[in-house]
């Protein structure tokens, strides 16, 4: 059973950039989250995605979103890069909605901008 | 709204000595909680999960924690402190409604472990 991946691992970009986060589920899970660890913090909701919906959101603004895909594998874009989005970028899977399901992580992808 | 306090940013141990994280918490509806471990440069992986069972939960490495509903509290324990155990912790809330079960992360406790 393969887990949670996320690419790239590591990634450097510039204020106003654009930029797209790759997440694939564990198999048979249909729902993807995805937060935001800044240094020294615990990770923060941006949002989930339960068959291909958005179902949830956090305090992001809009220049965040994101997408699930058929196979259930998710992308997260980030437009119009700021300085304070520099983070670890986290993506969970679940089997069905995360109120009482696990949510198994992936590694994360962390994010630079300069 | 629901939320999260770990009452200690760092804990030091020795190797073989108990180990004691605390947190407490904050919700309007009957909470999920769960205690998640990362290790530097690796995924966040469950320890242990709430979900009105028993109180007192046991869950991966030896760990257990005990809902406090009188005490709002959901502390960390485990009897003997391992090397292995070095990492941050972390104490999280799952807010039912219209977020529909999205986590609400403390910020972490930073254990070390002392040989």
């Amino acid at each position: 059973e393969t887990g949670v991946t996320q690419s790239p691992t590591h990634l450097i970009k510039t204020r106003g950039q654009q930029v797209t986060l790759r997440c694939s589920s564990q198999s048979g899970h249909n729902t993807v989250s995805w937060y935001q660890q800044a240094l020294g913090q615990g990770p923060q909701f941006i949002f989930q995605y339960y068959r291909e919906e958005e179902n949830g959101r956090g305090n992001f603004p809009p220049r965040f979103s994101g997408l699930q895909f058929p196979n259930y594998s998710s992308e997260l874009n980030v437009n119009a890069l700021e300085l304070d989005d520099s983070a670890l970028y986290l993506c969970a899977s679940s089997a069905g909605l995360a109120f009482r399901n696990e949510q198994f992580f992936g590694p994360g992808t962390r994010l630079t901008v300069l | 709204a629901q939320s999260v306090t770990q009452l200690d940013s760092h804990v030091s141990v020795s190797e073989g000595t108990p180990v004691l994280l605390r947190c407490n918490y904050s919700s309007s509806y009957s909470p999920s909680l769960f205690w998640y471990v990362q290790h530097p440069n690796k995924g966040l992986q469950l320890l242990l999960k709430y979900t009105s069972a028993a109180t007192l939960v046991k869950g991966i490495n030896g760990f257990e924690a005990e809902f406090k509903k009188s005490e709002t509290s959901f502390h960390l324990t485990k009897p003997s402190a391992h090397m292995s155990d070095a990492a941050e912790y972390f104490c999280v809330v799952s807010e039912k409604g219209g977020s529909q079960g999205n986590l609400i992360f403390g910020k972490g406790t930073k254990l070390s472990v002392k040989p």
